[in-house]
């Protein structure tokens, strides 16, 4: 079936350093992928997103690139801050049915110190 | 343009009480999801619905818990009779348009669920 795999966290960064969280996924056609944060106590917010392959989302700094060929969609910032201190989840519409509900992965908590 | 609204944002119930969690999308959105976060994981789909039908129920328990988004008023999430593993936070999304699958999806803040 579909999934999405991220790597396991906390991930812990000294504020300005680079960031990678890698996310893999299984799908059956061609679904559109996203990351959402979620900071503590609130409900998810739309990151970035990206509807086909080799599609690049990018926002406040964050991006992400479709790769059909490795199933994946890496998220990366260059500089990272304290307020980036989230949890991270890494999702895709799942393309059966065409419902356009969301099929997540675990998250990834991203702790930056100053 | 206010976001999803949900209320309450803490439920506390105790076992065998009913729960009820309301929904209000996005002004001109007429597609709701509701999501189930536990403790330490990611967000598992419940229910997909439009005005007075549900599309997509795959995810929902098959006892005690039901959905119905009416032609007025906002969504509901029903959880009869409460078990302790019902504590979570429960989240609602909504997107503007139909079964699109590039839709963007906008999440209210959740109901954090505490079962005594």
């Amino acid at each position: 079936g579909n999934s999405v795999t991220q790597m396991e966290g906390p991930v812990t960064l000294s504020e300005e350093a680079f960031l990678t969280i890698n996310c893999t996924y299984t799908a059956t056609g061609y679904p559109s992928l996203f990351w959402y944060v979620q900071y503590p106590g609130e409900g998810l917010q739309l990151l970035l997103k990206a509807t086909k392959a080799d599609d690049k989302g990018s926002n406040k700094g964050f991006e992400a690139t479709y790769r059909k060929e490795t199933t994946s969609f890496h998220l990366e910032k260059g500089s990272v801050q304290v307020s980036d201190s989230a949890v991270y989840f890494c999702a895709l519409s799942d393309p059966s049915g065409n419902t356009g509900k969301l099929i997540f992965g675990q998250g990834t908590t991203l702790q930056v110190k100053p | 343009n206010a976001g999803v609204m949900q209320n309450p944002r803490h439920l506390v119930r105790r076992r065998g009480q009913e729960a009820r969690l309301r929904c209000s999308p996005m002004k001109g959105h007429s597609h709701v999801y509701w999501y189930r976060q536990l403790p330490e994981e990611g967000l598992k789909f419940m229910v997909y619905l439009q005005k007075e039908n549900i599309i997509d129920e795959s995810g929902m328990p098959k006892e005690r818990f039901s959905a119905e988004f009416p032609k007025e008023g906002p969504s509901i999430l029903r959880i009869q009779q409460v078990v302790r593993g019902d504590s979570a936070a429960y989240f609602c999304a909504s997107s503007p348009q139909a079964r699109g699958r590039t839709d963007t999806q906008y999440f209210g803040p959740g109901t954090r669920l505490t079962v005594l």
